[in-house]
């Protein structure tokens, strides 16, 4: 059972917008304590979507955003593309663990 | 451009010491979180542990088995895990950590290393 909860499959149609949500509790997300998201393709590393809530590395498109509120957390994900289609998942410092954790990832399919 | 390499044995008998390491090319080791990070199906993405400014941090879950430690001088990261059981069979990688407070985001990934273990 992960720290964090995510919803294990999302879809949606090309150009469409869909939300991945990421849940805690009082000692990571709302604690408060960053949330960073990463985008994994089959077969490859997880790589770096949005850091510290909603900042974008260079390179990755202004369709994903970030969120945080309380002890949840959401990507936005705008004008869906086929290549949009991978496994999201959320991380972030869990203070009773002493320990990053990571949300059980979600599969984003685009129809 | 920071990229990682790893390698490592990848088929191991339970209680034997896994070993990894990870080169670091480009960029600076300095100011920076070099962490061990695992997949499995079961146990999703879990941080296993890191070394920063020569300060190694563990998963207290791994705790009296892990070692993780930097050689600046050869910039090689490394990990050892002994008395392994099938429940360390996992992809394993090593990233870069960029530290914020008590967070940290990964922006650089090795490719990953498969470790099966068997009994």
């Amino acid at each position: 059972q992960s720290f964090l909860t995510q919803p294990p499959s999302v879809s949606g149609a090309p150009g469409q917008r869909v939300t991945i949500s990421c849940t805690g509790t009082i000692s990571n997300i709302g604690a408060p304590s960053d949330v960073h998201w990463y985008k994994q393709l089959p077969g490859t590393a997880p790589q770096l979507l949005v850091y510290l809530n909603n900042l974008r590395p260079s390179g990755v498109s202004d369709r994903f955003s970030g969120f945080r509120s309380g002890t949840s957390a959401s990507l936005a994900i705008t004008g869906l593309q086929a290549d949009d289609e991978a496994d999201y998942y959320c991380q972030a410092y869990d203070n009773r663990q002493s320990a990053s954790v990571f949300g059980g990832g979600t599969k984003l399919t685009v129809l | 451009q920071v990229q990682l390499q790893q390698w490592g044995a990848g088929q191991l008998k339970s209680s034997e010491t896994l070993s990894l390491t990870c080169a670091v090319s480009g960029g600076s080791l300095r100011d920076y979180s070099w962490t061990w990070i695992r997949q499995s199906p079961v146990r999703g993405l879990e941080w296993i542990g890191g070394v920063r400014h020569s300060e190694s941090t563990y998963n207290s879950s791994l705790k009296g088995r892990i070692s993780i430690s930097l050689d600046t001088s050869r910039r090689h990261l490394s990990l050892r895990l002994s008395s392994v059981t099938a429940a360390d069979t996992a992809l394993y990688y090593c990233a870069r950590g960029v530290t914020v407070n008590l967070s940290f985001y990964l922006d650089v990934w090795g490719k990953g290393t498969t470790v099966t273990v068997s009994s």
